[in-house]
């Protein structure tokens, strides 16, 4: 699975969109990114995930550059439960596709 | 309804002392995942399992053992726990095709050895 960069943190105010980037440069043709995000003390949650197309649901918007070597997921309106490490994951589906994650990046919301 | 359960939520364990971690599903996912995590660190994975089809990571001490019986149950086994053992052991599970392969994570075994 292609490896992922992050920045190690940034903060955002509640209410304002939080935009967290993600560099993958090495992305080959059929690898998916997935977001996944981990609350203090909680198991990990999925968030979202895309191929080539930007994609939305009710908790985010990830948007794919054309080249697919980078995205960046959107919180629309930040609150402070979004606080948490956000951990951007490439990867292949299928049998023998495994999930390991990288260091990730802490958002911290403030009020 | 928790969908992938682990018990128990904390264990306490005896220097040396074998103990067995569970997890189960009700997803029928065929991918069944264990991580170790330490504080301040991200999920390390230990193994998975496709099936019955076991996968080990190369980094994955001999002290780390799974057994899968079958799709909903999973268990880890440490045979001889030392004090760099403690640490949140978490369980997932998956599908493995595209609208499938979210990975939906247990709360979390926190294991202190004493």
């Amino acid at each position: 699975d292609a490896k992922t960069t992050q920045p190690t943190s940034m903060d955002c105010a509640e209410g304002r969109a939080a935009n967290l980037p993600c560099n993958h440069s090495t992305i080959s043709g059929n690898e998916y990114v997935y977001w996944y995000r981990q609350i203090h003390s909680q198991g990990p949650q999925y968030i979202i995930h895309g191929l080539k197309n930007n994609e939305t649901n009710e908790m985010a918007s990830l948007i794919i550059t054309e080249d697919r070597k980078s995205s960046t997921l959107i919180l629309p309106h930040a609150t402070l439960r979004d606080t948490a490490v956000y951990y951007c994951i490439v990867r292949l589906t299928g049998a023998n596709s495994k999930l390991t994650f990288g260091k990730g990046i802490t958002l911290s919301v403030r009020p | 309804d928790a969908m992938v359960i682990q018990n128990p939520r904390y264990q306490v364990t005896q220097f040396g002392k074998p103990v067995t971690l569970s997890c189960s599903q009700t997803l029928n996912h065929n991918v069944m995942y264990w991580y170790q995590q330490k504080s301040s660190q991200a999920p390390k994975l230990l193994f998975h399992y496709y099936d019955k089809d076991f996968n080990n990571e190369a980094d994955t001490p001999d002290n780390f053992q799974s057994r899968r019986p079958n799709t909903s149950f999973c268990f880890l086994d440490i045979r001889s726990p030392g004090l760099g053992d403690a640490a949140m052991y978490l369980c997932a599970t998956s599908g493995i095709t595209p609208s499938e392969a979210e990975a939906f994570f247990g709360q979390g075994t926190r294991l202190t050895v004493v």
